[in-house]
């Protein structure tokens, strides 16, 4: 079975400095990878996703993400967090035959 | 515009009133879904449906019932609501249940069952 985990369900940084978001994955078979991103008080939409192409994925609002096999990791990064990009982000494993799943979620905080 | 749309956006009741949340997406997605989202826990899914008629339990369905008897819309009812069904609700399409293709949600449901 498939699964991901998200290590930190909170991660602060100040305006301008690198965001990290960290998801691994596990998956026996080659995964679809994705992030959604969810601002308060709306629904989940699409940053970007893996789909066996490019290892380096780059979505909406500047955000990117690098496929790395070796580490099963799929983590998400911006080089300059603006205070817009505070929400909650979720990274999601598909596979053909098998649902969706979707790791617990990290809310990012942008500190002035 | 491609979207999926979710009625009522907040919801207020009581236990044991009955209540129905719709669900309709304009994209022909034939596969359609249900999320809870509480704190701490992410996303769990309630129901799914592959197509017209075909329904199936998701991880979380206790409580719950779908119906899918046309392609675009997709209800969640609770019959008999209790207060641990209050959370905030997203109903989805995608073209399939897996591979490549991406979820689109609604904008949720917040429902506070008193």
């Amino acid at each position: 079975a498939q699964s991901v985990t998200q290590l930190g369900s909170h991660v602060s940084v100040s305006e301008g400095a690198l965001v990290l978001l960290r998801c691994n994955y596990s998956s026996s078979v080659p995964p679809y990878l994705f992030w959604y991103v969810q601002y308060p008080n709306q629904g989940l939409q699409l940053l970007l996703k893996y789909t066996s192409a490019a290892t380096l994925v780059k979505g909406i609002n500047g955000f990117e993400a690098e496929f790395k096999k070796s580490e099963t990791s799929f983590h998400l990064t911006k080089p300059s967090a603006h205070m817009s990009d505070a929400a909650e982000y979720f990274c999601a494993v598909s596979n053909l035959g098998q649902n969706f799943v979707f790791g617990p979620g990290t809310r990012l905080s942008v500190l002035p | 515009e491609a979207q999926v749309t979710q009625n009522p956006r907040y919801l207020i009741t009581v236990t044991g009133k009955k209540l129905t949340v719709t669900c309709s997406q304009n994209m022909n997605h034939e596969y359609m879904s249900w999320y809870r989202q509480d704190p701490g826990l992410g996303l769990r899914q309630i129901y799914y449906s592959m197509n017209v008629e075909v329904t199936d339990k998701g991880d979380v369905p206790e409580g719950y019932k779908v119906s899918r008897k046309e392609k675009r819309n997709f209800p969640l009812i609770l019959e008999s609501p209790s207060p641990n069904q209050t959370s905030l609700y997203f109903c989805a399409s995608s073209l399939g249940p897996s591979g490549p293709e991406s979820r689109y949600f609604g904008p949720g449901t917040r429902l506070l069952v008193l």
